[in-house]
């Protein structure tokens, strides 16, 4: 069990580029989720999967922000046309969940830091 | 709505002293976390509790949930250098969201 891993660690991005990022997921845990973090604030929920299905996303997530997770493995959150303010740290956590002893318990990542010039 | 308030957000105090990080909520859970993030790193898990009453403890910090009153305490004890971080606690609601407080950014002075 080597942890939640995420790549890249560091992305400097340019105005309206489209930006890709990987979480790889402790390998057993079934429910994987993204967050946004700025300077100064807890994280901010973005979305999570159950398995490969994409179960509930943040109001603050707008149409440039996708996210996959195909075969219930890792996943990938993609901004498109990305914008000055999206400037964050982009933590994925995963989690074990439906069984008696899992208790939610999140496992974060290293997180992405994402600079937009 | 649903909130999840930390106070206080910054704490400085010295090696040795006891003190205690706030966690309210806004909406009925069972269901409290904690954790650490050191500067530029990720969230490291310290607590679950999961009960009302539920009480954890681990080294100087221990933590209580009380969830009638919708409160949980990290309490800090003979603070050490090592524990200057920023905890922040969060609460799973119903669905399976978890909403982050602000976090407090302690500061252990020798």
């Amino acid at each position: 069990d080597t942890g939640v891993s995420q790549n890249p660690r560091h992305k400097i991005t340019k105005r309206g580029q489209n930006v890709t990022f990987r979480c790889d997921p402790i390998s057993e845990h079934n429910r994987l989720y993204w967050y946004r973090q700025t300077l100064g604030q807890g994280p901010e929920f973005l979305t999570y999967f159950q398995n490969e299905a994409q179960l509930e996303k943040s109001r603050l997530l707008s149409d440039r922000f996708s996210a996959e997770r195909p075969k219930g493995s890792f996943s990938t959150l993609e901004i498109q046309r990305t914008e000055q303010g999206d400037s964050a740290m982009y933590l994925c956590a995963s989690t074990q969940s439906g069984t008696r002893f899992s208790y939610n318990e999140q496992f974060f990542g290293p997180g992405t830091r994402l600079t937009v010039l | 709505e649903l909130k999840v308030e930390q106070n206080p957000l910054f704490l400085s105090m010295q090696e040795g002293k006891n003190y205690t990080i706030y966690c309210n909520y806004s909406t009925t859970s069972d269901r409290l976390y904690w954790y650490r993030q050191d500067p530029g790193k990720s969230l490291e898990s310290l607590f679950v509790l999961l009960s009302n009453g539920a009480v954890k403890q681990e080294g100087r910090l221990m933590a209580s949930l009380d969830t009638k009153a919708r409160l949980s305490t990290l309490h800090i004890t003979a603070a050490v250098h090592d524990l200057s971080a920023t905890y922040f606690c969060a609460v799973l609601f119903t669905g399976n969201q978890f909403y982050f407080g602000t976090g407090t950014s302690l500061t252990v002075i020798p």
